[in-house]
């Protein structure tokens, strides 16, 4: 089963317009990180924003916000404004807090991508 | 500036080589970790080092090996036994174990092709 689904393979918007972007995970870990990076078509990988399992507020950084609801094990990125560089690939990550390593080192599982397209 | 260098950027062999791509941090992280990306696919975890002298395995370690031998680097060696070797390769770093997000950074890549 895979721990990390995105369903949007690609997406268009037209620039300004808020944009959201799917990630479901699945864990039995009660301790875990979710992560968004951000794909350019240089092929680097860009750090947009954290949610811990136990963060009680929903994650934001300028313009991009994680609508996180653990219930559903759903942690949607949600960038406002959209803007013409935003376009680019997008992957949902996890890392799960292994007691027995210490679990902060441990390398992510990542989704398949949504490629985010802006139209002028 | 600080940040994680990757060459080279193109790198070309000839199947049944053997292959190193470089990865150098001066960010002084203790965690490297070494990822593959295929077209039109996330990345997977190939191995992956909490400190110096220790690795681990990721999900495709088969075919790869790595060693750390000092902080700042970790190169990765894509071995003959590799059965399909052309992919988009990616080193990471983060600060390593603890708390918090402990978000990893990444080197701009090595794009391997075997001919």
């Amino acid at each position: 089963a895979q721990k990390i689904t995105q369903t949007q393979p690609g997406m268009f918007v037209q620039e300004k317009e808020a944009v959201t972007l799917d990630c479901t995970y699945d864990t039995s870990d009660p301790s875990y990180g979710l992560f968004w990076y951000k794909q350019p078509s240089s092929g680097e990988m860009i750090f947009l924003i954290y949610q811990g399992s136990y963060d009680q507020q929903n994650a934001t950084e300028g313009r991009y916000s994680l609508n996180f609801q653990k219930a559903r094990k759903s942690a949607n990125l949600v960038i406002s404004a959209s803007q013409l560089g935003d376009s680019a690939m997008y992957f949902c990550a996890m890392r799960e807090y292994n007691m027995y390593s210490g679990g902060g080192a441990d390398g992510l599982t990542f989704g398949k991508g949504t490629h985010l397209i802006i139209q002028p | 500036d600080g940040g994680i260098t990757q060459s080279p950027k193109y790198l070309f062999r000839k199947e049944g080589q053997n292959v190193t791509l470089s990865c150098e941090q001066n960010l002084n992280h203790d965690a490297m970790y070494w990822y593959r990306q295929d077209p039109g696919q996330g990345l997977r975890l190939i191995y992956y080092s909490q400190i110096v002298n220790d690795f681990q395995k990721g999900d495709i370690a088969e075919g790869y090996s790595v060693s750390r031998e000092k902080k700042e680097s970790f190169p990765l060696t894509v071995t003959s036994a590799q059965k399909n070797p052309t992919a988009f390769y990616l080193c990471a770093s983060s600060i390593g174990s603890g708390g918090g997000s402990n978000e990893q950074f990444f080197g701009p890549g090595t794009r391997l092709t075997v001919l």
